[in-house]
């Protein structure tokens, strides 16, 4: 089935340090890739999406590159802010399918 | 504004006491759908829709039930709630089945089963 893989949490970077959180995917055929964050108390909104190999997604200063041959979607920033400090989940949907399937969540904390 | 509107935020109930929890969108949608949130296992799906009267089960749809009677609302009960079924739960929706668009998510309902 599918499944994705986060690297574990929390992170915890000093601002304007460079960020990357590490994600893995198993699918079978071509899935559409995102990263979701959710701040403190909140839902998950989209951050960006990525819906066919070498695409890049970014919103926000981040960034994430579909990576077929190495099955990944790395998240990554160039210079992070405390405004940053959230849970950033991984997902993938199935081509054509009707479910999203989630990492297991990274949890950014930010300081000055 | 587009949005997806749960109800309520947070809930304290006792074993055994039928519950609902609300869930309404604004945007026209025809896929909806609830997740559960808990530490260390993310989110997992308990139950989606994708259109008016079509419901399917997710990955834990034990102990919930849903009903999609009209498009804009998906309300998920909990008809004898137990203290496992204590989590984090989020509705979703999003345009269509094709999921390149991403999910619109609510602001989270906090359950608690004493």
């Amino acid at each position: 089935g599918n499944s994705v893989t986060q690297m574990e949490g929390p992170v915890t970077l000093s601002e304007e340090a460079f960020l990357t959180i590490n994600c893995t995917y198993t699918a079978t055929g071509y899935p559409s890739l995102f990263w979701y964050v959710q701040y403190p108390g909140e839902g998950l909104q989209l951050l960006l999406k990525a819906t066919k190999a070498d695409d890049k997604g970014s919103n926000k200063g981040f960034e994430a590159t579909y990576r077929k041959e190495t099955t990944s979607f790395h998240l990554e920033k160039g210079s992070v802010q405390v405004s940053d400090s959230a849970v950033y989940f991984c997902a993938l949907s199935p081509g054509g399918g009707n479910k999203l399937t989630f990492g297991t969540g990274t949890q950014l904390k930010v300081e000055l | 504004e587009a949005q997806v509107t749960q109800n309520p935020r947070y809930l304290i109930t006792v074993t055994g006491k039928k519950l609902t929890v609300t869930c309404s969108q604004n945007m026209n949608h025809e896929y909806m759908s609830w997740y559960r949130q808990d530490p260390g296992l993310g989110l997992r799906q308990i139950y989606y829709s994708m259109n008016v009267e079509v419901t399917d089960k997710g990955d834990v749809p034990e102990g919930y039930k849903v009903s999609r009677k009209e498009k804009r609302n998906f309300p998920l009960i909990l008809e004898s709630p137990s203290p496992n079924q204590t989590s984090l739960y989020f509705c979703a929706s999003s345009f269509g089945t094709d999921h390149r668009y991403g999910y619109t998510f609510g602001s989270g309902t906090r359950l608690t089963v004493v």
